[in-house]
């Protein structure tokens, strides 16, 4: 079946560096969604990729897609403590698939003030 | 707001009891999804229901069972809870298969089987 792999696992970073967490794909995918999931909470639609090699902006959050549609990643400038928390992507394969999506195994991010 | 809500924050079990975690959606969602989440293993698809009474098992389906008599409510069933069910469960609704389907998420069950 579809697998999607995600590093790396963890990431430590002091407020203010950059922070970059990568998404492998073992098949083509349709499209990508970013999640993410604060400390003790549940996780939050961040935002969608469709195109071969799309590149979107939120802020300081940028996304990528490649261009093969099989790997995608998640950048942040100057990370702040309000990034904290854990990033998953997940991606959807061609067809009817009822939304089913394949998470990866997450990132978890931690901000040092 | 799409509103997903999850039965019970926590839950204590005694191993060989039959388990119980309801999730009910606001949205008229047709897709519904029951996940478990463990440390290092992300987000692991139980089982998905894309219409009443439609269930398709997802990748780790052993040892549960799932129903949805109701569009909104999606029920996951532990028919005789172990220890190795310990985990987080989480529940997640999307609307038809129309390209753009979020997924939202309750707050999650945290599930103990003693």
């Amino acid at each position: 079946g579809q697998q999607v792999m995600q590093i790396p696992q963890y990431q430590h970073v002091q407020e203010g560096e950059d922070f970059t967490t990568y998404c492998n794909s073992s098949t083509t995918l349709s499209n990508i969604q970013w999640y993410k999931q604060r400390p003790g909470g549940h996780p939050v639609f961040l935002i969608q990729l469709v195109k071969s090699g799309e590149v979107k902006k939120q802020k300081r959050l940028t996304f990528q897609f490649g261009e093969a549609k099989k790997n995608s990643s998640l950048h942040i400038t100057a990370t702040q403590t309000t990034d904290v928390g854990t990033y998953f992507c997940a991606g959807r394969s061609g067809g009817t698939s009822y939304g089913k999506l394949t998470f990866g195994q997450g990132t978890i991010l931690t901000v040092h003030p | 707001d799409v509103k997903v809500t999850q039965s019970s924050r926590y839950l204590v079990k005694r191993t060989g009891e039959k388990v119980f975690l309801e999730c009910v959606q606001d949205m008229d969602h047709e897709n519904m999804f029951w996940y478990r989440q463990d440390p290092g293993l992300g987000l692991r698809l139980i089982y998905f229901s894309y219409d009443v009474k439609m269930k398709e098992k997802g990748d780790i389906p052993e040892g549960y069972s799932v129903s949805r008599e109701k569009k909104e409510r999606f029920s996951l069933i532990l028919e005789s809870a172990s220890t190795n069910q310990t985990s987080m469960y989480l529940c997640a609704s999307s609307a038809y298969d129309t390209g753009r389907n979020i997924q939202y998420f309750g707050a999650g069950t945290r599930l103990s089987v003693l």
